[in-house]
């Protein structure tokens, strides 16, 4: 199993819908989860980061957490053609270990 | 916020030269550094763990001597590729932390083409 996974996609989702990414990680004691947006030949940029059971709500965006689960997971509410990028959510396992991310495609 | 300044964001070189990248923490000091790679369409792969004052720390299977790490002071790292090959062409991104508990920032990243 990888340490963190995710669905690499693509993933589709009209303008204005809600954008629904999943990722799942092994190690139940990770403390620390961080979603990253990266646009094509860009470097990651940090969305959100989220440290406690529950949801965290920035703007349109809300990261939820489940470490019971071992899953965490960021909605886009109300989606817009920029929000099309590359997803990648990381998780500290004694290092930050990134998923593979998902490619996530809003379409007007 | 934190700003992590990489450069150059783009170099081309031809097979068997050496190129140095830089990395910056702009803001605040940063006593550990990381680099990674990443091949097109694929996840970043960390590559080494930057340390000022000391030596880098390697990832499994990725060559010292090839990818020379110094992190000399509290807001400088570099990485030299030597001896550069087509398959070392990539996106080289380096981060940094501010604080123990909180995110990574990136770098923009460095583009790599070895001709």
């Amino acid at each position: 199993q990888k340490e963190v996974e995710q669905n690499s996609g693509p993933l589709s989702v009209p303008e204005g819908a809600i954008a629904s990414l999943n990722c799942t990680y092994s190690d139940r004691v990770s403390q620390s989860f961080f979603w990253y947006r990266q646009y094509s030949g860009k470097s990651p940029e940090l969305i959100m980061s989220i440290y406690s059971n529950g949801d965290k709500e920035d703007g349109r965006f809300t990261a939820q957490l489940n470490k019971a689960s071992q899953y965490v997971s960021l909605l886009i509410r109300d989606s817009q053609p920029s929000d099309s990028a590359t997803y990648l959510c990381a998780v500290v396992l004694q290092k930050l270990v990134f998923g593979q991310g998902t490619r996530l495609t809003i379409n007007p | 916020g934190a700003v992590v300044s990489q450069h150059p964001s783009r170099v081309i070189c031809k097979s068997g030269t050496s190129v140095k990248i830089e990395c910056r923490s702009l803001d605040f000091q940063a006593t550990t550094m990381f680099w990674y790679r990443q091949f097109p369409k694929k996840s970043l792969m960390l590559m080494a763990t930057s340390n000022e004052g000391s030596k880098a720390t390697y990832e499994q299977g990725v060559e010292k001597d090839k990818f020379l790490i110094n992190h000399a002071s509290l807001t400088l790292s570099t990485l030299t590729v030597t001896s550069a090959h087509p398959e070392d062409s990539s996106f080289y991104i380096c981060s940094a932390r501010d604080t123990g508990g909180s995110p990574l920032h990136f770098g923009n990243g460095t583009r790599l083409t070895v001709t």
